[in-house]
């Protein structure tokens, strides 16, 4: 069945530590996206690319990083920079908007706990 | 800027009709969209209605978009425990990129 893999489901980290979050579809999707989820937030976008080899900061990009090495995978690593990182991050995929309705499709989610 | 608001938390009984609200700032948006969350998971898209529509009916599901108040709300009829979750408004503006901007989402409670 096609759709977005993500992993590890469940992560703890110690404080200074960075930590890579992996997203991979196979979708054939060109577009892909991390977003963070806190409770009474919604969704804030993190990063997100259009294609290989290209990425774009969305609103909250600092103290993350992330790759499109391949057009299946878009992994983000969680940095020691980023102050507050115990969150929700959800991971997505889209057809570039002009030719369907825009729907993203997300991965199953992965929580990320500082200790 | 763009802006989407919801209240955080609706209760409805089994059986009832729920009513979740949504506004949104941008006049500008192409497409509005549902996303259903259930717990520990991802979102999943419900339904969505394009900005040159007033009202879109999927079985039970209803949308009613309000260009002029800048209002969106989506109906669920007989309102089912699966139902409970938590669901997110969204718009998405034009352009090449998908940008898509969610609201904080609304937690149905589905009391049986």
């Amino acid at each position: 069945d096609g759709g977005i893999t993500q992993s590890p489901k469940y992560l703890f980290r110690k404080e200074g530590q960075n930590v890579t979050l992996s997203c991979e579809q196979n979708l054939n999707h060109d577009a892909m996206y991390w977003y963070r989820q806190d409770p009474g937030q919604g969704l804030r976008l993190i990063y997100y690319s259009q294609i290989v080899n290209d990425f774009q900061k969305g609103d909250i990009a600092e103290g993350y990083s992330v790759s499109r090495e391949k057009k299946e995978s878009f992994p983000l690593t969680v940095t020691s920079a980023q102050k507050n990182p115990t969150a929700f991050y959800l991971c997505a995929s889209s057809i570039p908007s002009g030719r369907r309705t825009g729907e993203l499709f997300f991965g199953e989610g992965s929580r990320l706990t500082v200790l | 800027g763009e802006d989407v608001e919801q209240s955080l938390f609706l209760s409805v009984r089994e059986g009832d009709s729920s009513v979740i609200n949504c506004t949104y700032t941008d006049s500008s948006s192409t497409y509005l969209y549902w996303y259903k969350q259930e717990p520990g998971a991802g979102l999943q898209l419900l339904t969505y209605i394009f900005s040159n529509m007033d009202m879109k009916q999927d079985q039970r599901l209803t949308v009613l978009l309000n260009k002029k108040d800048k209002h969106l709300s989506l109906r669920i009829a007989d309102t089912q425990t699966g139902d409970s979750a938590i669901y997110f408004c969204a718009e998405s503006l034009s352009g090449g990129y998908q940008k898509v901007t969610f609201g904080t989402g609304t937690k149905l409670q589905v009391i049986p």
